[in-house]
């Protein structure tokens, strides 16, 4: 089946401390994604990246690092430094179909920090 | 002013119902357009795509983008209550993608 993968589903961390998201993919999509989901605001890009050993900065990148060493891997880490880590995470690849663009995501992840 | 602009709803329907899901968008240089189901602790599931003007169709889904009003919508006919989610709309322009807030669409049996 091809798709994207995200792990883990739920994750608990303490404060001050840096975890990182997986996210894997096997559709051979060149771009990838990393956004946050907060209720009433919709999706937030974090950072992207459109080819290995590549990545840009999104709307709310403070806080956050990512790696593109390989096509299908795309790990964010939430340091420390992210004042309210809390939230949905979803990874996202995407490529230019006949019709236009598509996009498509992981299941998530929920990471929550106390 | 958001990039994209999306009535939250929540909009209740019953089954079998003609559900009319629109956002609308500031900026003329999207190009691409897309709209997302969304069910609750999951990640988006991409309905439709599509980059012209007029109207595109999937089983009971239609796409609808009106590029010179700056209006995207979703039509859902004969809703069913699995189609009770959040929808999502979206639009590429650069390497970007930008979304709207999502509506909130229950159908009641």
């Amino acid at each position: 089946d091809g798709g994207i993968t995200q792990s883990p589903k739920y994750l608990f961390r303490k404060e001050g401390q840096n975890v990182t998201l997986s996210c894997e993919q096997n559709l051979n999509h060149d771009a990838m994604y990393w956004y946050r989901q907060d209720p009433g605001q919709g999706l937030r890009l974090i950072y992207y990246s459109q080819i290995v050993n590549d990545f840009q900065k999104g709307d709310i990148a403070e806080g956050y690092s990512v790696s593109r060493e390989k096509k299908e891997s795309f790990p964010l880490t939430v340091t420390s430094a992210q004042k309210n880590p809390t939230a949905f995470y979803l990874c996202a690849s995407s490529r230019e179909g006949a019709s236009g663009y598509e996009q498509y995501f992981g299941p998530g992840t929920r990471l929550t920090v106390t | 002013q958001k990039e994209v602009e999306q009535d939250p709803g929540p909009l209740s329907v019953p089954e079998g119902a003609i559900v009319s899901l629109n956002c609308t968008y500031s900026n003329s240089a999207f190009q691409y357009f897309m709209w997302y189901r969304q069910y609750s602790r999951k990640g988006p599931e991409l309905l439709m795509y599509t980059y012209s003007s007029g109207n595109k169709e999937d089983g009971r889904f239609t796409a609808q983008v009106d590029k010179s009003s700056k209006y995207i919508s979703l039509f859902i006919r004969d809703s069913q209550p699995s189609d009770s989610a959040t929808y999502l709309c979206a639009m590429k322009v650069s390497n970007q993608f930008y979304f709207g807030t999502g509506t909130s669409l229950t159908v009641i049996p």
